[in-house]
């Protein structure tokens, strides 16, 4: 099967530009989830989708994040303006039910210069 | 709140040692710990979930509630174990969705 793609797979942006983000997860898994991992810091969970419903976007660090996912399927993840701070590595992950275990993506590595 | 701690940042072996990666945690609840594994030029995959009680690629590890430990073990190392490790707990009552990691581990097996 084909795995959680993303893309890009790199983005370099100025600070106060706009990124939009995007994970295909695998087909047929309602489950799809958002981490991110910054400099120095630890791999951190942003937000978890349900076919198109937010179930918890408890991780989501502030109102600059915008995250869709539109018919269930793909998702994308925007941030808008892109600070310095929010460098760092993007992994989209899916899985079939929440107790299955998650498939991540290779990420996006977001450099805001 | 949780907390996955792994106080080896780097960690380097040579081929048919014993291996360990160190894995402590703090959570209230009743913990669901995992391995995860990111080789070189590939994406983060499971590697083994307590409950499971299994080995993969010859790791095991046991979850310790009187020590918060969940340590990574295997007997003799592999060059192709070289990778990072990450351990990571769920915090959602059973589901393992919502993980906290810990900052992981480079694994070096020299050869």
């Amino acid at each position: 099967e084909a795995g959680v793609t993303q893309f890009p797979s790199h983005s370099v942006i100025e600070k106060g530009q706009t990124v939009t983000l995007r994970c295909d997860p695998i087909s047929g898994h309602d489950n799809l989830y958002w981490y991110r991992r910054v400099m120095g810091k630890e791999i951190k969970f942003l937000l978890h989708f349900v076919k198109e419903s937010k179930q918890d976007e408890s991780g989501m660090p502030n109102n600059r994040f915008l995250a869709e996912r539109t018919g269930g399927t793909y998702s994308t993840l925007k941030v808008q303006p892109a600070e310095l701070e929010d460098s760092g590595v993007y992994f989209c992950a899916s899985s079939q039910d929440v107790d299955s275990p998650l498939h991540f993506g290779n990420g996006t590595r977001l450099t805001v210069t | 709140a949780q907390r996955v701690t792994q106080p080896e940042k780097l960690l380097s072996v040579f081929k048919g040692a014993p291996v360990e990666l160190k894995c402590n945690y703090s959570y209230s609840g009743s913990p669901e710990l995992f391995w995860y594994v990111q080789y070189s030029r590939q994406r983060l995959q499971l590697l083994l979930r307590h409950i499971s009680r299994e080995s993969i690629k010859g790791f095991t590890a046991d979850l310790n509630k009187g020590e918060t430990s969940f340590h990574l073990k295997k007997p003799f190392a592999q060059e192709e174990d070289s990778a990072m490790y990450y351990c990571a707990l769920s915090s959602s009552g059973g589901s393992n969705y919502k993980l906290t990691f810990g900052k992981g581990t480079l694994l070096t097996v020299n050869p």
